[in-house]
């Protein structure tokens, strides 16, 4: 079955550490998405892409870099400059077409603590 | 700046009951608008998405409605069942590549 896959589900950081979530999908779409979520807010954008090799900043970016080396893949690494960094990271991808008005997909999300 | 409300920010049902979930936003120059799920610990399912030029979509029990001019959409959810026990958020999309979502609608539908 086509889908996105987000790991790994549950990760926990040191303090000082980089930490990266994976994020894959396999229904050829061109754009890909990082969202934040927390508890009793709505979901933030931290970067998305829309097409290999380029990715632009979201709503809150500081603390946190991309790459998108493959159209498949967008991980997310979460650096030691990011504050607060415990939340609820979901990924998004959406069919070609800036204006193509295909909803976005979600994968299941990874839930990342501060040790 | 684009802000999204959703109101109640949580309803409880009795199973069978209709129910409608609203969702208003500050700047009418939208390009569509989109309905999500989201499960406990999950990530968000869509369910519906109206284009600025509709005025509604129907999936199932499920009727998502557009008042572009007004700034307004509902969600209307017909003979409500546990399995809809869920958060319900709204998210518009304007001239980028950004959503800009609510903060969500927690139902509860008891049996």
């Amino acid at each position: 079955d086509g889908g996105i896959t987000q790991s790994p589900k549950y990760l926990f950081r040191k303090e000082g550490q980089n930490v990266t979530l994976s994020c894959e999908q396999n229904l050829n779409h061109d754009a890909m998405y990082w969202y934040r979520q927390d508890p009793g807010q709505g979901l933030r954008l931290i970067y998305y892409s829309q097409i290999v090799n380029d990715f632009q900043k979201g709503d809150i970016a500081e603390g946190y870099s991309v790459s998108r080396e493959k159209k498949e893949s967008f991980p997310l690494t979460v650096t030691s400059a990011q504050k607060n960094p415990t939340a609820f990271y979901l990924c998004a991808s959406r069919g070609q077409g800036r204006y193509s008005n295909q909803p976005q997909h979600f994968g299941d999300g990874t839930r990342l603590s501060i040790l | 700046k684009q802000e999204v409300t959703q109101i109640p920010a949580a309803l409880s049902v009795p199973e069978g009951e209709n129910l409608v979930l609203n969702c208003s936003f500050t700047d009418s120059a939208i390009y569509n608008l989109q309905w999500f799920r989201q499960d406990p610990g999950k990530g968000l399912t869509s369910l519906l998405l109206i284009q600025s030029s509709q005025r509604e979509q129907t999936s199932g029990r499920l009727n998502a409605s557009l008042d572009k001019s007004s700034g307004r959409s509902t969600l209307y959810i017909a003979a409500s069942q546990p399995g809809d026990s869920a958060t319900y958020l709204c998210a518009v999309q304007g001239g980028s590549e950004k959503l800009v979502f609510g903060k969500g609608t927690k139902l509860t539908v008891n049996p």
